[in-house]
């Protein structure tokens, strides 16, 4: 019954490297997020897409970058990965319109370490 | 913008026991919802409740409960009976039910819940 999955649990990466960290919902929704958690401050979002090839900025989207070619795809870029990058990435993607009490589906989340 | 504020980083609890846990939130708009969501050791995401602010009678699901207070931006979770399995990171989230990104969470800082034996 998985809904929304990201492509890795656990990735460690370099300083400098460019990384993509990819999620893929099976639900048909038009919305998907991507936040960032980091102890004492919660969840804050990157960037999200309300459709194909449409993105918004969220609170936090200095150093990455999105794609969303495929509705059901949605990766997030780090051009080039930096140590205070190194968190919990969490995709999240609602059903139904805008403006409705529906819950958020998330993935099981990436920890992403930067060294 | 709106925020969230949780000011208590860590709770905890006798098993069996209710505990509390608080949430404030400022936003100038009237029509919104309020979550709370949990998140265990195993990091997935699971919505425990959800208030649309409308509705004036506090939502309950079971040994969950809030505590609604509009007016004074208050949106608190009871957890009655505790038990173990309560034990993980509970986070507080506001949605705005206007414009295209009516759909993103606001979050607060969390609050980590222990459920003692």
């Amino acid at each position: 019954d998985v809904k929304v999955t990201q492509s890795s649990r656990y990735l460690v990466k370099r300083t400098g490297e460019k990384v993509f960290l990819e999620c893929v919902q099976d639900m048909d929704h038009e919305n998907m997020f991507w936040y960032r958690q980091d102890p004492g401050l919660g969840l804050r979002l990157i960037y999200f897409s309300y459709d194909v090839k449409m993105k918004e900025k969220g609170d936090i989207p200095e150093g990455y970058s999105v794609s969303r070619e495929k509705k059901e795809r949605f990766s997030l870029i780090l051009e080039s990965a930096s140590t205070n990058q190194t968190s919990m990435y969490l995709c999240a993607s609602p059903p139904g319109l805008a403006g409705k009490a529906d819950t958020q589906y998330f993935g099981p989340g990436t920890r992403l370490t930067v060294l | 913008a709106q925020t969230v504020t949780q000011s208590q980083p860590e709770m905890s609890v006798q098993e069996a026991e209710t505990v509390t846990l608080s949430c404030t939130y400022d936003t100038s708009e009237s029509d919104y919802y309020l979550f709370w969501y949990k998140q265990p050791p195993s990091r997935q995401m699971i919505l425990v409740i959800r208030q649309e602010a409308y509705k004036q009678q506090n939502a309950t699901e079971n040994r969950f409960s809030v505590n609604f207070q509009k007016a004074a931006k208050s949106f608190s979770l009871k957890i009655s009976d505790s038990q173990l399995g309560d034990a993980a990171m509970y986070f507080c989230a506001y949605r705005t039910r206007q414009g295209t990104s009516g759909s993103r969470l606001t979050f607060g800082e969390g609050t980590q819940l222990t459920v003692n034996p």
